[in-house]
């Protein structure tokens, strides 16, 4: 099974500030024949089923605001939030979807400081 | 546009079981695997396994076999997560997730809460 790792676990910044969650896995989710990475991010808000954020690691699911931005290739992954918003208070996930069982990462907690 | 709604929350005794239901409406329901996703309390996202829309074939993920059933109505667009012998671990939110052509979660379920408890 791919492994995700997620850092921090939880963090806390101001309000129009930048926010930078990692994740890691534990091989590589490039798939060679189309070039692309199979690593997806999620926003969790309490009561609502999980948001696609980010699909391919780097393109925007559509309607998602352009403060949201995924890098990264093969085993290491950035979704950053250029300036952080009130409604983006949330857990965030990275998933691998390159091979079964499908991952998630164990979750970062997003709080305004 | 798509939409995928389950059923409502459930409260069930221990031994006891439940069938949850995933009903898809706005493309073609046999075109796309259909996943289903646990979220314990205080816990992450746990996948559970998916079925093949079209053939109807489940392939359930390590922890998610024996009690755990997938099944499809294809009459009615709908998948079912069938839970027997339930204990009290098995408390969680259950979704539903499509597999889209963006990848896994492209559309997800509202959820379903699952209460098992005496």
């Amino acid at each position: 099974d791919i492994v995700m790792t997620q850092s921090p676990d939880s963090l806390a910044v101001s309000l129009g500030e930048r926010a930078t969650i990692n994740c890691k896995s534990s091989e590589s989710v490039l798939y060679s024949s189309n070039s692309k990475d199979y690593l997806a991010w999620f926003q969790l808000k309490p009561g609502q089923p999980p948001k696609m954020l980010i699909y391919w690691a780097s393109t925007r699911e559509s309607g998602v605001p352009d403060r949201f931005s995924g890098s990264g290739s093969g085993t290491d992954f950035t979704l950053t939030i250029s300036s952080l918003q009130a409604e983006d208070v949330a857990v965030y996930y990275c998933q691998q979807y390159y091979s079964i069982p499908i991952t998630f990462g164990q979750g970062t907690r997003l709080e305004i400081k | 546009q798509v939409q995928l709604v389950q059923s409502g929350s459930e409260l069930k005794k221990p031994g006891a079981s439940v069938k949850v239901s995933c009903k898809a409406s706005g493309y073609t329901f046999s075109r796309y695997t259909m996943n289903w996703v646990r979220q314990a309390p205080g816990q992450g996202l746990e996948w559970m396994g998916w079925i093949n829309t079209n053939t109807g074939n489940p392939t359930y993920a390590q922890g998610f076999t024996g009690r755990f059933v997938f099944s499809l109505d294809t009459s009615v667009s709908t998948t079912y997560l069938q839970i027997s012998d339930l204990k009290a671990e098995d408390t969680a939110v259950y979704y539903c997730a499509r597999d889209g052509p963006r990848g896994t979660g492209d559309y997800w379920g509202q959820g379903t809460l699952v209460t098992v408890s005496s």
